[in-house]
């Protein structure tokens, strides 16, 4: 069936640091994918989202990269701050589910240490 | 403005209760979207609207009941609970056509 997973339940790092959080996937056919910060007590918060047919997207200190070959997303946090520290959600659009089903992974706790 | 907003934002309930939640957003998104979140699980999407029609209701029980008012709002009707129903309630809106999905700082729902 169809699933996203997480490698790390948690993410230990200290300030400044880079991070990286992973993503494995299932579903060859997904097309799209998202990653998503919450904090606690808040909604998700869109952070950065990718495309099929791209391998790497950068945003303001974040950037996604996406290996087809081996279904694997991850997302990395450049010089990583206190406020990084949340619960962090990959997400994918399966294809064949039309695009308003998002499959969410287990998410990944990131703590950052000042 | 990527603002999704929900009332209240906590709600205690009886068993017997009927309660509703709100969510608004003035985007011009015409998808909208309810998600149940348990502590420490992901979002596990309920219904889905697009424009203003129920397209997804993803085997939710009928004490649940969404309704659409119009393309801004979006409510979730609860009726006789359980307090296994108890957790956070996200709505979400999309662009219609689009994936990427804005969400609300969430409704926290105990049942009693």
């Amino acid at each position: 069936g169809e699933s996203v997973g997480l490698h790390l339940p948690t993410l230990s790092v200290q300030e400044g640091d880079n991070s990286i959080i992973n993503c494995a996937y299932s579903n060859s056919a997904s097309d799209y994918f998202i990653w998503y910060k919450q904090e606690s007590g808040k909604g998700p918060q869109f952070i950065i989202d990718i495309r099929s047919n791209m391998d790497k997207r950068q945003g303001q200190r974040v950037t996604v990269l996406l290996n087809k070959t081996v279904k694997h997303l991850s997302l990395q946090i450049a010089a990583t701050q206190p406020g990084d520290s949340a619960v962090y959600f990959c997400a994918e659009n399966p294809m064949n589910t039309g695009f308003q089903k998002l499959v969410f992974g287990t998410g990944t706790r990131l703590l950052v240490s000042p | 403005d990527t603002e999704v907003t929900q009332t209240p934002k906590h709600l205690v309930m009886g068993m017997t209760n009927k309660k509703s939640l709100k969510c608004e957003q003035h985007m011009g998104h015409r998808a909208m979207y309810w998600y149940k979140q348990k502590a420490k699980k992901p979002p596990e999407l309920m219904f889905v609207y697009s424009y203003e029609k129920l397209s997804i209701n993803e085997s939710v029980p009928s004490r649940f009941s969404p309704e659409c008012p119009n393309s801004s709002l979006l409510n979730l009707h609860l009726h006789a609970l359980q307090p296994e129903d108890s957790a956070l309630y996200l709505c979400a809106s999309s662009e219609a056509g689009v994936e990427t999905q804005y969400f609300g700082p969430g409704t926290r729902l105990l049942v009693l």
